[in-house]
């Protein structure tokens, strides 16, 4: 099956600092999605990006489908950015297929 | 629109009891799916359905059962609970290719 591989796996900042994530496919996708898990547990998504670039407010991402990765860009960050980023892709004929999880990238913004 | 609702929000379960963790969805989405989260594994599919009577197995089907008798319900059912299944466990539905989740159920089997 299609591997999910995310990086990095941790990333502290201070609050207002910018940061990047890194999400890299194994095959070729027709859905992948950015998902953002607070504290509490609850899973929200933040993009529905197979291709292209998107932005909603401070956050933006972009996947470049021929090199197989996609990028969450998170600006000016604030502690309410904490929580876990997981990226989830699919492949095959139609954008329901099964989503594939990464490992997710743990953040930390401190005050 | 309530969204995705899931309960219980938590369970305890002895070894060999068996459940039903509910989830519905009032968005008339017709895919629906279970995952269950596991510390440093992610989030791993159960089974999924792409519309109602239509179910299919995930990546960690074991020990689950579901059915989807209307577009609105897709429960999940544990036969025979085992320490293993101890996880939290998400329902999502989707549509145009975005995903919504449930918050989750708790559950720990002892």
């Amino acid at each position: 099956g299609i591997q999910v591989e995310q990086s990095p796996p941790d990333l502290i900042l201070q609050e207002g600092a910018n940061s990047t994530l890194r999400c890299n496919f194994s095959d070729s996708v027709n859905n992948l999605q950015w998902f953002h898990q607070n504290p509490w547990g609850q899973l929200i998504n933040l993009f529905y990006i197979p291709s292209g670039t998107k932005q909603n407010g401070r956050l933006s991402a972009t996947t470049v489908a021929t090199e197989r990765y996609s990028l969450l860009y998170i600006s000016s960050s604030q502690t309410t950015d904490s929580g876990v980023y997981f990226c989830a892709v699919s492949a095959g004929g139609t954008s329901y297929g099964k989503l594939t999880f990464g490992q997710g990238t743990i953040l930390t913004v401190h005050p | 629109n309530a969204g995705v609702t899931q309960t219980p929000k938590f369970q305890v379960l002895k070894t060999g009891q068996s459940m039903t963790l509910q989830c519905a969805q009032d968005m008339n989405h017709e895919y629906m799916s279970w995952y269950r989260q596991d510390p440093g594994m992610g989030l791993r599919l159960i089974h999924y359905s792409v519309g109602a009577g239509i179910t299919d197995q995930g990546e960690v089907p074991n020990g689950y059962n579901v059915s989807r008798s209307t577009t609105e319900d897709f429960p999940l059912r544990l036969l025979s609970a085992a320490p293993s299944q101890t996880s939290v466990y998400f329902c999502a539905s989707r549509q145009y290719g975005i995903q919504y989740f449930g918050p989750g159920t708790r559950l720990t089997v002892t």
